[in-house]
């Protein structure tokens, strides 16, 4: 199976500056990464997959880059309702294969 | 529009069978998979199976043995049966709309836990 590895696990910030959060695959899983956002009381949702690929109604503030065994979500300029957990999941090969998950706290 | 809404028991005893059921709205099952994918308090989720839009599936290898997914389509129901439940089963279940082998949407999860 693909491990999936996030770091930091927690980050602190505030409202207003720019995020970056990685992604690490233990082999190449080409451009197949998605990125999740984790709410309490609401459902999970999809920011980005293919790596780059905003999903619909994701705010452009949001980005994905990278390709191969190294991925980052950035986050630029915070907005209040950013501050959530995000998860990166791979979607190149069975079983999709998920991060343990960066809780983004505000500073 | 799209929601999917999880309903089983919240408490199981160990070595018995889970079973839940994912209602969904706003799309047919037979023209998009739906996958079910389990979090342990404080992990990452984990992909458990899926149940294509064709009726095949496919599992987890590490859960392959213990699960089966079935749906009705009629009522728009898939459903997820585990058996031999251990306490490292413990977490929230979720079923997700499953496009392209990413999950664009979530159920709320359905917190089960494992114990005597």
């Amino acid at each position: 199976d693909v491990q999936m590895t996030q770091s930091p696990s927690y980050l602190a910030a505030s409202p207003g500056e720019s995020v970056s959060i990685s992604c690490k695959a233990s082999k190449s899983i080409n451009t197949y990464l998605a990125w999740y956002q984790e709410k309490p009381g609401k459902t999970n949702k999809l920011l980005i997959y293919s790596g780059s690929t905003l999903q619909s109604g994701t705010p452009s503030r949001f980005s994905g880059s990278g390709s191969g065994t190294d991925f980052t979500l950035t986050i630029r300029s915070l907005e209040p309702e950013d501050f959530a957990v995000y998860y990166c999941q791979q979607h190149n090969e069975y079983p999709w294969t998920f991060g343990g998950g960066t809780k983004l706290e505000l500073k | 529009q799209v929601q999917l809404k999880e309903s089983g028991p919240g408490l199981v005893q160990p070595s018995e069978t889970l079973s839940l059921t994912c209602t969904v709205s706003g799309f047919s099952l037979t023209s998009y998979s739906v996958s079910w994918v389990r979090q342990p308090s404080g992990k990452g989720p984990e992909w458990m199976g899926r149940m294509w839009y064709d009726g095949d599936t496919a599992y987890n290898s590490a859960l392959k043995s213990r699960l089966s997914i079935s749906r009705d389509t009629s009522k728009n129901q898939v459903f997820l049966k585990m058996n031999s439940l251990q306490t490292d089963d413990t977490g929230t279940y979720y079923c997700t709309r499953d496009w392209n082998n990413y999950f664009d949407y979530w159920g709320q999860g359905v917190m089960v836990t494992v114990s005597s």
